[in-house]
């Protein structure tokens, strides 16, 4: 099956400092990713989607220049958490969508990988 | 805009059935979703269901959509521990491409 991995699955930074998260299907290209926040014992927010080849898309309220996305292969899109802050920590899980599949688009999620900033 | 409604927890005893119930707004919604969140780990797509039909069943899974209402429901049978989670239900539409839109979560809490 359609396997999407996280790296790092775990980070502790310090305020001031930029985290880079990565996500990677493993066995499928994906032409879109999507990147989520979810904060805890809440949902998930979609907070941009990712397409490879050109610029994110953000949604709103997300700030493009605090997280910067880059997906430069199809199987690769990094999330970059610039000069982060303790109210940045949270799980972010990254999906990717097969690109071989018609509607709906079968999203496969990463597992996660949980910031924490001291 | 769309809004995917939950309730927040459900605690059956093991060998039970359970039923976590999901309301949407979003009359254009075309396929609806269910997935699974176990602690620290990401989701897990369990099912999913074309807005024209009204049933489908999978193994110990059912899900049941009832349109007019714009209510759907998962239905696990013979409920273990193993199935203690987090629930989302999601929909999306002809009109969303690629985006789902989710649902707060149902934790679900099996007790021996």
């Amino acid at each position: 099956g359609a396997v999407v991995s996280q790296h790092p699955s775990w980070v502790i930074c310090k305020s001031g400092t930029s985290v880079k998260i990565e996500c990677r299907s493993l066995d499928f290209q994906a032409t879109t990713m999507f990147w989520y926040r979810q904060f805890p014992k809440q949902s998930l927010m979609l907070m941009a989607t990712s397409n490879e080849g050109s610029k994110a898309t953000y949604e709103q309220g997300v700030e493009k220049d605090k997280f910067l996305i880059n997906h430069a292969s199809l199987t690769l899109s990094t999330l970059t958490v610039t000069s982060a802050h303790p109210e940045d920590s949270s799980f972010y899980i990254c999906s990717a969508r097969d690109h071989r599949t018609t509607f709906p688009y079968e999203q496969y999620f990463g597992p996660g990988t949980r910031l924490t900033v001291t | 805009g769309e809004d995917v409604e939950q309730s927040l927890f459900l605690s059956v005893r093991e060998g039970d059935s359970s039923v976590i119930n999901c309301t949407y707004t979003d009359s254009s919604s075309t396929y609806l979703y269910w997935y699974k969140q176990e602690p620290g780990a990401g989701l897990q797509l369990l099912t999913y269901i074309f807005s024209n039909m009204d049933m489908k069943q999978d193994q110990r899974l059912t899900v049941l959509l009832n349109k007019k209402d714009k209510h759907l429901s998962l239905r696990i049978a013979d409920t273990q521990t193993g199935d203690s989670a987090i629930y989302f239900c999601a929909e999306t539409h002809n009109n969303a491409g690629n985006m789902l839109t989710f649902g707060g979560g149902t934790r679900l809490m099996v007790k021996p």
